[in-house]
């Protein structure tokens, strides 16, 4: 089966740094995406991988693993508006989106 | 503002009503997709339409039914829905199908059957 996991609830302290992590068993792999969404809105791209390595952009960056089926976002110097849920993505052979659970940031002054 | 409308924001209806979810695209997309999100569950991928064709229909119950007229505009419509069909109904689009191309969601339609 086709499986997505990331952790569901992290907590951090504003201008810290975070790491969210992402594994994945798909079928096929056509690229991993990232999103962000703060209750009540609409889910929001963050990011997409499809080769190995680390895809920066402004405080946020996102590193893929294909070997490993792993990927983690970044966050740098964290605001108090960054606390939303953040959702990894796989889009599979048949591309279509496989997504995780999502995990929910914290952040505390 | 994201480019993809929906309405309305929320509805509560009964099991026997019928009412219909609507969502409308102005990035002149080709792509369009219904998604059913429950509270701490993955995002559950309901339909697809590409070129207002339905491409994928993910065992979804007959109680929805989907209708997309034009690449802009997409329908919902329920009916003698379950009190396990309460959930937020997100809309999205994208440019086409395939690698890479990101999708952009409504503000989605909070639902409660009662």
């Amino acid at each position: 089966g086709q499986n997505i996991d990331q952790p569901t609830e992290m907590t951090a302290t504003e201008g810290a740094i975070v790491q969210i992590n992402c594994t994945y068993q798909t079928s096929g792999f056509n690229g991993l995406f990232w999103y962000q969404q703060h209750a009540g809105e609409a889910p929001t791209f963050l990011s997409y991988n499809v080769l190995d390595g680390l895809e920066e952009k402004g405080r946020f960056s996102s590193f893929l693993s294909r070997s490993k089926g792993y990927s983690y976002l970044l966050l740098k110097e964290l605001q108090m508006k960054d606390s939303a849920s953040y959702l990894c993505a796989v889009m599979d052979s048949n591309y279509q989106l496989i997504w995780g659970a999502g995990t929910k940031l914290i952040i505390k002054p | 503002e994201t480019g993809v409308t929906q309405t309305p924001r929320h509805l509560v209806m009964g099991m026997t009503n019928k009412k219909s979810l609507k969502c409308e695209q102005h990035l002149g997309h080709n792509a369009m997709y219904w998604y059913k999100q429950s509270a701490k569950k993955p995002l559950e991928l309901m339909f697809v339409y590409n070129f207002k064709e339905q491409t994928e229909n993910n065992s979804v119950p007959s109680r929805f039914s989907p209708e997309c007229p034009n690449s802009s505009h997409l329908f919902l419509h329920l009916h003698t829905l379950q009190p396990e069909d309460s959930a937020l109904y997100l809309c999205a689009s994208s440019q086409d199908r395939g690698p890479s191309y990101e999708q952009y969601f409504g503000p989605g339609t909070r639902l409660t059957v009662t």
